[in-house]
């Protein structure tokens, strides 16, 4: 596709349901990244995928959230019994994970999930 | 771990008038690159500018710049002549240097929202 595509762009849930959000990187793309970004603040790393190495799972926040990749193609971030502080933006991004200088992250438009 | 502090929640500046956006890191690493990343209502993160840690020239894009102060641990952005269309949420943030200088995570700060007016 001509960008990082996010879906749904938009998702409301209750409290303790299970969520998936989905994220279609640029095509050949071998790097990966979800941040969130709650109301007012700066993003914060969740995880990265790079390749078929190992995902730094680094910045996940519990043990309720998760994330896939299948080789180089969609990642789908889950968040299991949802809570509200779970409320913000989530954004992927992808890159050619070439040498820094030449690096650009793309960067999707991200979910809004609103735990009510 | 690095931490980035962006000290001006908000800012505003006059069509064709410049700008400066603030912002210091923290971390003991040496080998690093930092970055200023805009955000429009659209939330795609669009980037700026970038600078290379181990140049002491500053980076320049058009009408954006930046001041490095390296032992400081500053990194400020200079928009100059400013146009409605600047009028975004902006990020700096800092990647260390990987081996080999391939990419690793952002770290960013919380931000500064810019708002251009006539």
């Amino acid at each position: 596709g001509a960008g990082v595509s996010q879906s749904p762009s938009n998702k409301v849930t209750e409290k303790g349901k299970d969520v998936e959000l989905r994220c279609d990187p640029i095509s050949g793309h071998t790097a990966l990244y979800w941040y969130r970004q709650r109301l007012g603040q700066g993003l914060e790393f969740l995880i990265y995928f790079q390749g078929n190495s190992a995902p730094d799972k680094s910045g996940l926040p519990s043990d309720r959230f998760s994330a896939e990749r299948t080789g180089e193609s969609v990642s789908t971030l889950t968040i299991q019994r949802t809570q509200q502080e779970d409320s913000a933006v989530y954004l992927c991004a992808s890159s050619l994970l070439r040498t820094v200088r030449r690096e650009k992250l793309f960067f999707g438009s991200g979910t809004q999930l609103s735990v009510l | 771990a690095q931490t980035v502090t962006q000290s001006q929640p908000e800012m505003s500046v006059q069509e064709a008038e410049t700008v400066t956006l603030s912002c210091t890191y923290d971390t003991s690493e040496n080998n690093y690159y930092l970055f200023w990343y805009k955000q429009p209502p659209s939330r795609q993160m669009i980037l700026v500018i970038r600078q290379e840690a181990y140049k002491q020239q500053n980076a320049t894009e058009n009408r954006f710049s930046v001041n490095f102060q390296k032992a400081a641990k500053s990194f400020s952005l200079k928009i100059s002549d400013s146009q409605l269309g600047d009028t975004a949420m902006y990020f700096c943030a800092f990647m260390k240097r990987r081996g080999g200088g391939t990419a690793s995570k952002l770290t960013f700060g919380t931000g500064t929202r810019l708002q251009v007016t006539l």
